[in-house]
């Protein structure tokens, strides 16, 4: 089993709320990933976990904000977010950080009014 | 500083035609590449990687890559493309420092025409 959860698929939010996103895997990975993607640009890396610890923050906005409950799941929580962080933010896992391949969610598509 | 570079941000191919998309990398390490390919609204999907060992490297869809070290390449084609081969395709290279980074490329659009 190669796959990899997100929830919710789709999420409108206004400037002043606060939501979650949420990603699930089960292959074992040690290493999870967020990533934001705007349309027809790659993937930007956001976070990198390695064995449930931070371990990369690409400067990243303080109002994104991400935890790693467990080896399983990774959550971003979001507040007070701008009309331009809407896009597609990907979750990914890897066996370890040390150059395996990374396997993909299906995204969470989100929109900031 | 690892780059890659995608030649095309956008490849039309006839149905039943050679698919070829062009990917060019830069490492001062032995690099793991990797080519991903996102279908509209969906996340990315692993096509293929290159790790060690053999450079002819096969994938899903029929989709194959040969690494070329002497020419840094990491080329994917597809002897006949099918309508559903439309999508974004992107080549990534592993950062060096193990960090988990991927460098991705700007990504290139396969449009198949019937």
């Amino acid at each position: 089993d190669t796959e990899v959860t997100q929830t919710p698929k789709h999420l409108v939010m206004g400037m002043t709320n606060k939501k979650s996103l949420k990603c699930e895997q089960h292959m074992g990975h040690r290493a999870m990933y967020w990533y934001k993607q705007k349309a027809k640009k790659p993937p930007e890396l956001m976070f990198v976990y390695s064995y449930e610890k931070l371990s990369i923050n690409e400067s990243v906005p303080s109002r994104f904000s991400p935890e790693c409950p467990n080896s399983s799941l990774l959550n971003l929580h979001l507040h007070a977010l701008q009309p331009e962080d809407s896009a597609l933010y990907l979750c990914a896992s890897s066996l370890e950080t040390a150059s395996y391949e990374q396997y993909f969610g299906p995204g969470t598509r989100l929109t900031v009014t | 500083a690892q780059s890659v570079t995608q030649l095309g941000s956008h490849v039309s191919v006839s149905e039943g035609a050679l698919v070829l998309l062009r990917c060019n990398y830069s490492s001062s390490v032995p690099p793991y590449l990797f080519w991903y390919v996102q279908y509209p609204n969906q996340g990315l999907q692993l096509l293929l990687k290159y790790t060690t060992g053999a450079t002819l490297v096969k994938g899903i869809n029929g989709f194959e890559a040969e690494f070329k070290k002497s020419e840094t390449s990491f080329h994917l084609t597809k002897p006949s493309a099918h309508m559903s081969d439309a999508a974004e395709y992107f080549c990534a290279v592993s950062g060096s420092s193990n960090t988990g980074k991927l460098i991705f490329g700007q990504g290139t659009t396969l449009q198949v025409k019937p």
